[in-house]
Order: C-alpha cells, then structure tokens, then sequence
C-alpha cells in the first residue's frame, strides 16, 4: 500500500528565503507525482506535475524535482514572499488514484 | 470559465440526515472523484468515477452514496450510516484513463453535524 510522507509538517521563514518541501513515497511504481497548494478552507489548486519518466518542472519561484528509485520529490520555492503561506500537498499517482501526503503548512512572514 | 463547482459551500446536518452535496464540471473531463479531508490526515478517496453510470469505492465508502447518471456531475450522499461525516468533502476530476493527466479539484464543501 502506498504511503506518503511529508517532511516537515510545518515551516516559518522570512520573506526572500528559499526553501525546500519534502516528499517522500513508499512504492516507486507510480504514474506521477503533483503538487497542490491548498488556502485555509479552500481546494486544491495545482502547481506542478511530474511525470514518472522526467526528473523535474519548473514554473515560476517553483522547481519541483522527482527521485522515482529513491521514492522522494522536493518542491523548491525561490525567494519566497508573504504570499506563499499556505498548505503544500503531494500526491502520487498509482493505477487510477492518487494517494496523498499530509501536508506542509509554510508561513512567510514578512 | 472551466471548471469544478461544488456546492453547498456550508452545510449542516442533524443526527440520523442524509445530505446530499453537488459536484458540476464543465471540462469535459470523464472521471470524477470525491476526497474526505480531516484536520491532520491526507485526503482519503470516497468514490470515484471513470465514465457516465459506473462507479468504484475509494478507500474508505462505508456511509456514502454516489450516482455518475451525467458526465458533468458527481453527487455525493452523505447517509445516516456514516459515524463521523463532519469533514472538508472535495470533488475533482481528471481525464479518463489517464493516469499521466493532472487532477482538477472544486472549492470543496465543509459538513458539520449537530
């Protein structure tokens, strides 16, 4: 059974950081994996997906790069701004669901 | 605009009521999904769909319904049977049978029992 795991549960930082999110996945047979960004009491809002054969995308502050064999993803935003506080969730793709993580939650202050 | 409309935002229930809460897409998208989130877990899949009148139990369908009668809506009861339905309920859909295809997700509906 998939397993996804995200490191840490919480992050504070100051605006104009970079910074790193976690992903970490227990079964490498997977379709793809896609980051969400979620605001309080809101959906899900789609960042970025990577497909199982590419080892990174990119769009904007955000980089997000994928390690299928190591089961492990990381979501690299640049110099971060008060606007990005929010909850950061992965998901891996296996046959026909997807499989979450519980989340970031990143507060940048300003 | 394109998209997934979900509705009622809020909702309330009494004890022993079935609910009902509505999932509309007009992106042309065969399957549908709906998500139960809680405070602290990740999102757990209810029920999906991956084409009009068939469906399939996610992870945890004990005390819900679904019906897929139309290709833009997915409706979700929330039955008496349920233990604990207070929760976030989000709808999403994708394409079919596309497993490399990015998933689309509504504002999600927020159900809180009396």
């Amino acid at each position: 059974k998939q397993e996804v795991t995200q490191i840490p549960a919480a992050l504070s930082v100051p605006e104009g950081e970079n910074l790193v999110l976690n992903c970490s996945f227990t079964d490498s047979a997977i379709y793809n994996l896609q980051w969400f960004r979620q605001d309080p009491g809101k959906g899900l809002t789609s960042l970025l997906l990577i497909q199982s054969s590419q080892r990174e995308q990119t769009s904007g502050r955000l980089n997000a790069s994928l390690d299928k064999s190591s089961g492990r993803s990381t979501l690299y935003i640049a110099a971060s701004q008060p606007g990005d506080s929010a909850t950061y969730l992965c998901a891996v793709r296996g046959f026909q669901k997807l499989v979450f993580g519980t989340g970031t939650r990143l507060l940048v202050s300003p | 605009d394109g998209g997934i409309t979900q509705s009622p935002k809020y909702l309330f229930r009494k004890e022993g009521q079935n609910v009902t809460l509505s999932c509309e897409q007009n992106l042309n998208h065969d399957a549908m999904y709906w998500y139960r989130q809680d405070p602290g877990q990740g999102l757990r899949l209810i029920y999906y769909s991956q084409i009009v009148n068939d469906f399939q139990k996610g992870d945890i369908a004990e005390g819900y319904s679904v019906s897929r009668e139309k290709k833009e809506s997915f409706p979700l009861t929330v039955t008496s049977a349920q233990k604990n339905p207070t929760a976030f309920y989000l709808c999403a859909s994708g394409l079919r049978h596309r497993n490399t295809g990015e998933l689309f997700f509504g504002e999600g509906s927020r159900l809180t029992v009396l």
